[in-house]
């Protein structure tokens, strides 16, 4: 029982642009979600996360937006960089637990 | 501010041996969970400790074991490897493990059975 998912394994953006990548969860007890970044052979490192009392985030060229009421988030780039090509997370957490739970994951492209 | 260290980065093992895989959390640290990530079942949670306590644990056979000490550092261990144990083991630390703080990975520790 998949309860977040990503449906989209890659996503190919143009450098500059903005890259959207969606997230939809399945459990209504969740109530903070996170994104990670990661490059192959490494761990995930943790770029921006959100409550669910809120419905965005921003932090620099990161923006995460939460929709409860469709259980989806997605995670904005603006503009997107070389360097953000890498593999996203999105992962959640519910009330009074320690454990996150992933997503498959999003492969992201930046084409110069 | 040191990150979160796993030792070793790499490891080969025979099947039906058993490993044991270590963790450093981030100084100050008293919360570590640990997960496997493998191509087919993305990443899974196996299990968290917090002051030397395991306070959850994931959908994993009994050969998955850890513990924590007095230092917050951490060891997983799994006997009796089988060939489906060939995993990206990533461990990460946050302040408490409380739900609304960000956990922080390790590089992983990659191990091949064979």
């Amino acid at each position: 029982d998949q309860q977040v998912k990503q449906n989209s394994p890659s996503l190919s953006v143009q450098e500059g642009r903005i890259s959207i990548l969606n997230c939809d969860y399945t459990n209504s007890m969740f109530d903070y979600f996170l994104w990670y970044k990661k490059y192959p052979a490494e761990g995930p490192t943790f770029l921006i996360s959100i409550s669910s009392i809120k419905d965005k985030n921003e932090d620099g060229r990161f923006t995460v937006f939460l929709n409860k009421s469709a259980k989806h988030l997605s995670l904005h780039i603006v503009p997107s960089q070389p360097g953000d090509s890498a593999v996203y997370f999105c992962a959640a957490k519910s009330q009074g637990a320690q454990k996150l739970v992933f997503g498959q994951g999003t492969r992201l492209t930046i084409n110069p | 501010k040191a990150g979160v260290t796993q030792t070793p980065r790499y490891l080969i093992k025979t099947r039906g041996q058993q490993v044991t895989l270590s963790c450093s959390p981030i100084s100050g640290h008293r919360s570590v969970s640990w997960y496997q990530q493998t191509p087919g079942q993305g990443l899974q949670f196996l299990f968290e400790y917090f002051s030397e306590t395991q306070r959850n644990k994931g959908n994993f056979p009994g050969r998955f074991s850890g513990r924590q000490f007095s230092n917050s550092r951490s060891e997983m261990n799994v006997s009796t490897l089988e060939l489906g144990d060939s995993a990206l083991y990533l461990c990460a630390s946050s302040l408490n493990g409380h739900p609304n703080t960000e956990a922080f990975f390790g590089q992983g520790t990659r191990l091949t059975v064979v």
